[in-house]
């Protein structure tokens, strides 16, 4: 079974419609976050979340919320989606750093979801 | 300036060949720095962190990282098909990822 899965893996929606996208993870890992990717711009923040009580804003919050539901589940939501919002969504976890050794530990993303904004 | 840049590519190179792999990130604050693989529409997956400065080998893979010129490369010695890939830079400050581009990296059979 994979370690960090994310539903749905595609999604197609018109403009002004109401998107969640969720994470759920089994590594135990307290730390979650959410990166869009387009094409030549690699991968962006979105979100983060370092437990179920913290929640960060990352470098491209605006037009996005997420809730944190419990420790292995973290959504994002687009509360009224518009076609620049049109991107590869991927959810990723890394453990509390120390816990398994360097100073930041590595993030692990789940397969992605697919999202078109027409 | 971007916070990690990375060499534009894309990158071509024969079987058997040494792919070279460059990264100069802007914050001299950065602690961790981490080398991801990514085929097309796949997730990235980790191939490589280092924290030190010098050399860290993995099988046919060798990190370089110099903090003074803010500079980590990675070389990948006798190059296979399997290795055609976008390869993504990221580094690490404040317990935060910032990612490069991507150098997309084909190897000719």
């Amino acid at each position: 079974d994979a370690d960090v899965t994310q539903t749905p893996r595609n999604r197609i929606t018109k403009t002004g419609k109401r998107i969640m996208l969720e994470c759920s993870q089994t590594k135990g890992h307290d730390r979650m976050y959410w990166y869009r990717q387009d094409p030549g711009l690699g991968l962006r923040l979105i979100y983060y979340s370092f437990d179920v009580k913290d929640i960060n804003k990352g470098e491209i919050s605006d037009g996005y919320s997420v809730s944190r539901q419990a420790q292995a589940k973290f959504s994002l939501s687009l509360e009224s989606a518009i076609p620049n919002q049109t991107a590869l969504y991927f959810c990723a976890t890394s453990a509390v750093p120390g816990l398994a050794g360097g100073p930041t530990d590595t993030q692990y993303f789940g397969p992605g979801t697919r999202l078109t904004v027409l | 300036q971007k916070e990690v840049e990375q060499n534009s590519g894309p990158l071509s190179v024969p079987e058997g060949a040494i792919a070279s792999l460059n990264c100069t990130y802007s914050d001299r604050g950065s602690q961790s720095f981490f080398w991801y693989r990514q085929y097309s529409g796949k997730s990235p997956e980790l191939i490589m962190s280092i924290y030190s400065n010098g050399d860290k080998e993995d099988g046919r893979f060798t990190a370089q990282l110099n903090k003074a010129s803010q500079y980590v490369s990675l070389l990948i010695r006798d190059s296979q098909p399997s290795d055609s890939a976008t390869y993504l830079c990221a580094v690490a400050n404040d317990y935060k990822l910032s990612f490069g581009a991507g150098t997309t990296v084909t190897v000719r059979a």
